[in-house]
């Protein structure tokens, strides 16, 4: 059963424009979300967290948000840069769960295009 | 060093030989993951190593893969018997604890031993 889920497998945007990538979760007890990004060939760079009393983190050109009600969380990106092409993981933390209280969702490849 | 080391980066070996993969964490960091990337796959969890406590196993595949983590600090990812489908990126992460409930912070990774069974 999977506890994050993202359920975009790919996402084309272009350059310049915002590119939103979306994350639901199904645990309510989830108390802080993350996302990664990762480029072939190389391990996953955390990115930009959220804790789960905020609805909202901003660092540049990445914002996440967060809606609670909805178990729903976004990471968007203004302006998109070629640069940023990647795969874009989301992750959650449980304390007191299992699977190490860090669980990723599948990924959401994402090109921006020139 | 300053992030997190995993060796070998490559390594190829033959079906039903064993493989060690070594993780260097983060100095001082005391919870350690392991996951694993198939081809066109997520993340999938392996093991989770925090301080002293019991690894908590619940993601390994099956009884040919093991992992200890010596001195709270380095470790070790053993495949036995190793099968073609045990192909994948394998990949190292540690993260330090903050604030009064000493929470794990955001886990930083390694660049993963990508492992070709033939």
């Amino acid at each position: 059963d999977q506890q994050v889920k993202q359920n975009s497998p790919s996402l084309s945007v272009q350059e310049g424009r915002i590119s939103i990538l979306n994350c639901d979760y199904t645990n309510s007890m989830f108390d802080y979300f993350l996302w990664y990004k990762k480029y072939p060939a190389e391990g996953p760079t955390f990115l930009i967290s959220i804790s789960s009393i905020k609805d909202k983190n901003e660092d540049g050109r990445f914002t996440v948000f967060l809606n609670k009600s909805a178990k729903h969380l976004s990471l968007h990106i203004v302006p998109s840069q070629p640069g940023d092409s990647a795969v874009y993981f989301c992750a959650a933390i449980f304390y007191g769960g299992s699977q190490g209280n860090l669980i990723f969702g599948k990924g959401t490849k994402l090109s921006v295009k020139p | 060093g300053a992030g997190v080391s995993q060796s070998p980066s490559n390594k190829v070996t033959e079906k039903g030989k064993d493989v060690e993969l070594r993780c260097d964490p983060i100095s001082g960091h005391t919870a350690l993951y392991w996951y694993r990337q198939s081809l066109g796959q997520g993340l999938e969890f392996l093991i989770y190593f925090q301080g002293n406590s019991a690894p908590d196993k619940s993601g390994l595949p099956s009884d040919r893969f093991s992992a200890e983590r010596t001195g709270g600090s380095v470790s070790t990812l053993t495949i036995q018997r190793t099968q073609q489908e045990d192909s994948a990126v394998y990949l190292c992460a540690s993260s330090g604890r903050t604030g009064s409930y000493g929470m794990n912070t955001e886990a930083f990774f390694g660049q993963g031993t990508r492992l070709t069974v033939v």
